[in-house]
């Protein structure tokens, strides 16, 4: 009955290489989150969708590919990952509005070599 | 922009002592504030919330006070618990377009309570 969940929970990869991180909610959210915590533990938001749709990119580099197959699923795809990529990523749901809570995964802890 | 500035860590305190962590924050709008916990290798957790000037959150034994005249919300309990040790983070939640927001963070507070 997990809320939101993250599949891989650890990545250790190359420098180079393509990953990809899932994410699924069962909370019956219309929107969906990532976010980025480097290694002084500072989290900052990369993406939102809406419905499948995006409306936040926070200048992220484009090597980051999110893609939401519908509503309860957001994927993050990260192409030739670089060593300044190795950070947790959180994905999170919500209903989307300023006072409603999001709800966070377990995190994905990524190890770029 | 908007932003959070929370007291730098790490607190270390002993059991049974009063905690407040203090957070204040930058709008040019009304956001709602929240607290989160991360526990030791753990993803987020909303701790408390309030949505309007002086609303109080509270939860576990934890309050937190909207405080606009100030733009402050800071996070105290009466007596912490070894338990409680984990990274504190206050946030804002800010309207990002469309029918979404996004939250900005703070740069989180370790505790550490000692038996």
């Amino acid at each position: 009955d997990t809320a939101v969940s993250q599949t891989p929970k650890y990545l250790v990869t190359q420098m180079g290489n393509d990953k990809s991180i899932k994410c699924e909610q069962n909370l019956g959210h219309d929107t969906m989150y990532w976010y980025k915590q480097d290694s002084k533990k500072f989290l900052k938001i990369m993406f939102s969708y809406n419905n499948k749709e995006l409306i936040i990119n926070e200048t992220v580099p484009n090597r980051f590919s999110p893609k939401s197959p519908d509503k309860a699923h957001l994927n993050l795809h990260i192409n030739s990952l670089e060593l300044g990529d190795s950070a947790v990523y959180f994905c999170a749901s919500s209903q989307g509005t300023v006072s409603d809570t999001q709800y966070f995964g377990p995190g994905t802890r990524l190890t770029v070599l | 922009g908007d932003s959070v500035t929370q007291m730098e860590g790490p607190v270390t305190l002993s059991e049974e002592a009063f905690l407040t962590i203090n957070c204040t924050y930058t709008a040019t709008g009304y956001p709602s504030l929240f607290w989160y916990v991360q526990y030791p290798g753990e993803g987020l957790q909303l701790l408390l919330k309030a949505t309007k000037a002086d609303d109080k959150g509270s939860n576990k034994g934890f309050e937190a006070t909207y405080r606009k005249e100030t733009t402050s919300f800071h996070l105290e309990k009466g007596s912490v618990q070894v338990s409680d040790s984990a990274v504190y983070f206050c946030a804002l939640s800010d309207v990002g377009g469309g029918a979404t927001n996004k939250l900005i963070f703070g740069t989180g507070t370790l505790l550490a309570v000692q038996p």
